[in-house]
């Protein structure tokens, strides 16, 4: 079945303790993203990927790291989470950026409370 | 700048009336458009998406969404609501490579 899973689904953590959210597709698209969802802001791009060892930052980087060393795999790390970075968050691939393959599929969400 | 913007954050309606979420987007040049669905607790999904190739889209589920230029508008409708219909609603533009969302349109459907 075509999918984008994410792990843990939801996680309890306390300031300053280094977490690692993954991301996995298996459809071979070529982009990659997260987005972090609040209570009326909508879903803002944190970071994506164009294809392997390609990253950039979206509209809310900052206390987020991203990587893409498989095309697979596009784990979000914080790397000193704070109170402001609970929320919901949710990763996404597509087959390219381009008009032609620019539909995104989402994964389940991973809810993320910061102490 | 780009940017989305839904211009009602809830909207109410009887079943088997018909729905209007309306957005309006800015972008220098002509961007791909989305409508997705949330359902409460769950993930998004793909309602329709704008190609350039017809201004008046149809998505799943009876939803639709007319293109127009000349008012920076994507709105979604759809003729008769559904119970099932209630979700959060979201427009999103792509301009380049990033992906812009609205803030939402929570829909209510009343029995």
């Amino acid at each position: 079945e075509a999918q984008v899973t994410q792990n843990p689904r939801y996680l309890i953590t306390v300031t300053g303790k280094k977490l690692t959210v993954t991301c996995s597709q298996n459809m071979n698209h070529e982009y990659m993203s997260w987005y972090r969802q609040d209570p009326g802001l909508g879903l803002r791009q944190i970071y994506y990927s164009m294809n392997v060892e390609v990253t950039d930052k979206g509209d809310v980087p900052e206390g987020y790291k991203v990587s893409r060393k498989e095309k697979r795999n596009f784990p979000l790390i914080l790397e000193s989470p704070s109170p402001n970075q609970t929320s919901l968050y949710f990763c996404a691939s597509s087959v390219s950026s381009g008009r032609s393959g620019d539909t995104q599929y989402f994964g389940p969400g991973t809810r993320l409370t910061v102490l | 700048a780009q940017s989305v913007t839904q211009l009602d954050s809830h909207v109410s309606v009887s079943e088997g009336t018909p729905v209007l979420l309306r957005c309006n987007y800015s972008s220098s040049y002509s961007p791909s458009l989305f409508w997705y669905v949330q359902h409460p607790n769950k993930g998004l999904q793909l309602l329709l998406k704008y190609t350039s190739a017809a201004t008046l889209v149809k998505g799943i589920n009876g939803f639709e969404a007319e293109f127009k230029k000349s008012e920076t508008s994507f709105h979604l409708t759809k003729p008769s609501a559904h119970m099932s219909d209630a979700a959060e609603y979201f427009c999103v533009v792509r301009t380049g490579n990033q992906f812009y969302f609205g803030t939402g349109t929570s829909l209510t459907v009343i029995p």
